[in-house]
């Protein structure tokens, strides 16, 4: 079955780049289609859409955070990275990286991991 | 950038009751348009993708409709697990969510 799950940094402090790692199973990103994306969550907040990346490279970014965003992917170790600079209190959230099946061109996520939080504080 | 507006903010009703969500975007997405739930402590779940096509696992009660700006999550009939927030998607866009609480 497909599993997902995100690891990195509990804290960090402000203006420090944050790397956050996908490690999946299940699936691999050498096929067709086949994507992963980041979203992140704010406590109490709403989802917000941060970074996409398929199996031939393509990738997506939120048009208001990519100047500070990059994606990268190591199919061979079955992993996704997302790389976050300048970090702020403010981005502070759950951070989710999840399965695009690309069953759909609405890039909608079928699978999720659990999440992790990262705190930005001094 | 494509807007999307969900409303209610929160919606309160009973279990058996039928629910209503609406999404709405500021231009027209034709039918690329997701709907998710999620819980408190959890993940989101994927309930509809493609405005109407129901994902693996998901009941029969939980139904999607729309095209171009306008979008409906319909739940039949309401269960006890069914209040939670739910959140429609549009590629890199997400609505601002919709609070499904017990009257």
């Amino acid at each position: 079955q497909i599993t997902l799950k995100e690891s990195g940094p509990t804290l960090v402090k402000p203006t420090q780049t944050l790397t956050l790692t996908c490690t999946f199973s299940g699936f691999s990103l050498s096929t067709s289609g086949v994507g992963v994306g980041w979203i992140r969550q704010p406590p109490g907040k709403a989802l917000e859409w941060l970074a996409l990346i398929y199996w031939n490279d393509d990738e997506h970014y939120s048009p208001s955070l990519k100047s500070r965003l990059t994606i990268t992917k190591d199919t061979s170790k079955n992993q996704v990275v997302l790389t976050m600079t300048n970090m702020d209190p403010v981005d502070t959230a759950t951070y989710y990286c999840a399965h695009e099946p690309s069953a759909s061109s609405g890039w909608s996520f079928d699978y999720w991991g659990l999440g992790t939080l990262v705190t930005v504080s001094s | 950038e494509i807007v999307l507006t969900q409303s209610p903010a929160t919606l309160s009703l009973s279990p058996g009751e039928r629910a209503t969500l609406s999404c709405r975007a500021s231009q027209s997405v034709s039918r690329y348009l997701a709907w998710y739930q999620q819980k408190p402590g959890q993940a989101p779940r994927l309930l509809i993708y493609d405005a109407s096509i129901r994902a693996t696992g998901i009941p029969a009660r939980f139904s999607g409709s729309g095209s171009g700006t306008d979008f409906t999550l319909t739940i039949s009939s309401l269960e006890p697990e069914d209040f939670a927030v739910y959140y429609c998607q549009q590629r890199s866009n997400f609505g601002q969510g919709t609070k499904l609480e017990i009257k």
